[in-house]
């Protein structure tokens, strides 16, 4: 089975810290997502990376980077959060479409 | 703005019912089409998807129907049962690509 883990299930922050959220995929998926979950807008997506150190904007990457330095591992950061950046966070890693889904960062920023 | 619309946002049916969730779709360069449930606390797991080339396809108690020329598509659940209350999403993307477009999902409750 493909397992997609999560570094943490709930992480508070404060306004103007940097965020680090780290995913890690066991099936050498060459890609990689980041996906932000809120109520009433489904999923969107932040960035993804389709090779190691290679990465592409989604649909709202402002605010957020990402890091891909191995197969494995995609990490997103929030340089500066802010109160806006209170989700939940899912990544997840895909062969040939087929997306597979971490549990997700519930992450709250005050 | 929303590429893909998705309702109702909620639903409560009775077990054994037949819920049906819609979605559509404006980007007819879309031409993939994959349903995910996701549980709480966990992620969502892919359920079911189609290509616009068939009409329907059914996967156990699953089955998507899909209309070309309306550009819509749904997922009707046969035989309800508790176990599928969840949140589901419909998607689309071009050629199974890496931008999958989800809606804006609709939380199932199936009453005992």
């Amino acid at each position: 089975d493909v397992k997609v883990t999560q570094s943490s299930r709930y992480l508070v922050k404060r306004t103007g810290e940097k965020v680090f959220l780290e995913c890690v995929q066991d099936m050498d998926h060459e890609n990689m997502f980041w996906y932000r979950q809120d109520p009433g807008l489904g999923l969107r997506l932040i960035y993804f990376s389709y090779d190691v150190k290679m990465k592409e904007k989604g649909d709202i990457p402002e605010g957020y980077s990402v890091s891909r330095e191995k197969k494995e591992r995609f990490s997103l950061i929030l340089e500066s959060a802010s109160t806006n950046q209170t989700s939940m966070y899912l990544c997840a890693s895909s062969l040939i479409g087929q997306k597979f889904f971490g549990p997700g960062t519930r992450l709250t920023v005050l | 703005q929303q590429q893909v619309k998705q309702s109702p946002q909620s639903l409560i049916v009775q077990k054994g019912g037949i819920p049906i969730i819609n979605c559509a779709y404006e980007n007819t360069a879309f031409d993939y089409f994959p349903w995910y449930q996701q549980f709480p606390g966990k992620g969502p797991a892919l359920l079911i998807a189609i290509r616009p080339d068939v009409s329907e396809k059914k996967e156990g108690r699953f089955t998507i129907s899909f209309n070309k020329s309306a550009k819509q598509f749904s997922l009707h659940i046969m035989d309800s049962q508790p176990g599928d209350s969840a949140t589901y999403f419909c998607a689309a993307s071009i050629q199974r690509g890496n931008k999958l477009v989800f809606g804006a999902g609709t939380i199932l409750r199936v009453k005992s």
